[in-house]
Parts: C-alpha cells; sequence; structure tokens
C-alpha cells in the first residue's frame, strides 16, 4: 500500500547542517510538505514543494525532490538548539512516522 | 493555535466508557480532518470532511464516529472507548476543498491527549 517513511532520529551540532529523508509512494502527489512539531504542539507547516520541482529553498531550509526515487529532503542549514523538534514528512493524506531532530550545543 | 480549537486538552477514560472530542475552527474553511498520532506511527487519518454536512473515513476510522453539522465543528466521538485508543488526537482544517488550494496544507490544533485505561 502507500507509504511515507522517514528515519525517526538525528542528532547534529549546533551550527551544522542537518538532513532529514524521506521516501513515499504515492506518486500522484502534487504537492509534498514538510511539517514541524515542537513539544507538546501541533504540527506546523514548515514548508512545501510542488511535484515538478527539484528544489526549493526558503531561507535555512533546502528542500530536494527527486520525483523518480520518490525521495524527499529537508537540509537545515546552521542548524540551531531551537530547530529541535519532530519533522514529518508528508504527501497526500498520509504523514511520515516522524524524524525526532535534536541540537546539542 | 492555527485558527482551530480543541477540547479537552487531556482526557482520562475508562474502558467503555463514550466522549465526544471537539474542533472548532475560526476560518471557515471547507475541510477538517482528525487524526490520530502514536508514538513510532506518525499520523493516521481517522475521518476528514470535505464540506459541511459530509464526511468519510480515513485509514483508521473503526471505533470511531465523526459529526460535521457546520462549517466551524468537526468533532469525534468515541462511543465504547478501548486502551487501543490511547493516543493523541489532532484535528486540522484546510484552506480550500478537498485538500486545499494548496492541496494539503494543513492547519493543526494543540491536540487532545487521551488515557483509556
Amino acid at each position: 500500500g502507500e507509504d511515507v517513511e522517514q528515519s525517526l532520529f538525528l542528532s547534529v551540532r549546533e551550527g551544522d547542517s542537518s538532513v532529514i529523508n524521506c521516501t513515499y509512494t504515492d506518486s500522484s502527489s502534487t504537492y509534498l510538505y514538510w511539517y514541524k512539531q515542537e513539544p507538546g504542539a501541533g504540527l506546523q507547516l514548515l514548508t512545501y514543494i510542488f511535484s515538478n520541482m527539484d528544489m526549493k529553498q526558503d531561507q535555512r531550509l533546502t528542500v530536494l525532490l527527486n520525483k523518480k526515487d520518490k525521495h524527499l529532503s529537508l537540509r537545515i542549514a546552521d542548524t540551531q538548539t531551537g530547530d529541535s523538534a519532530i519533522y514529518f514528512c508528508a504527501e497526500s493524506r498520509r504523514f511520515g512516522a516522524g524524524t525526532r531532530l535534536t541540537v546539542k550545543p | 493555535n492555527a485558527g482551530v480549537t480543541q477540547t479537552p486538552k487531556f482526557q482520562v477514560l475508562k474502558t467503555g466508557q463514550s466522549m465526544t472530542l471537539q474542533c472548532a475552527q475560526d476560518m471557515n474553511h471547507n475541510s477538517m480532518y482528525w487524526y490520530r498520532q502514536d508514538p513510532g506511527m506518525g499520523l493516521r487519518l481517522i475521518y476528514y470532511s470535505a464540506s459541511e454536512g459530509t464526511t468519510d473515513k480515513g485509514e483508521v476510522p473503526n471505533g470511531y464516529n465523526v459529526s460535521r453539522l457546520n462549517k466551524r465543528e468537526f468533532s469525534l466521538r468515541l462511543e465504547s472507548a478501548a486502551p487501543s485508543q490511547t493516543s493523541v488526537y489532532f484535528c486540522a482544517r484546510c484552506d480550500g476543498g478537498g485538500w486545499g488550494v494548496r492541496l494539503g496544507t494543513q492547519y493543526f490544533g494543540p491536540g487532545t491527549r487521551l488515557l483509556v485505561l
């Protein structure tokens, strides 16, 4: 069936770049999304990419889409402690399990 | 809270009890959703409503019912709670019909934490 998969944990040092990866199966998705969830809060839309794009950059965030391989990634440049959160990849009506990003000072 | 409020914030139930989770939006959007979030499983869609008066099953609808009596409110009911329904429940709204003008940009409420003993 259709699925969205991502690794569960990522730990980086403050100032380094973070790369969170996601694979999906529904090739009909028009948009793909990254959401951020801080502790005790709901999800907030972080960024999204249209399926006919390869890359989208938004300040410290870079989204890369490989439609052939159905692979989506989120790169956070100059990662800060405030970036510590769970990041969800989503397509259509399905969400990945979330990647918990821990930023160490 | 992205224009979505949920009540209660936290609830403890005994097995077999019933309750209704309330969700309201203040943006007059057509689409609303209920998800449950469980550790290591991400969000799973329980039910959604594309417009007032219509509801459809999502991925995990068993044990739940929903009601969309007006555009603003979308409630989730557990008729006979089970321990397997212990979870965090999120309601979301979407700007536009179906999956939205930007096809799925959803705005989430703060969640309801439910514990079923």
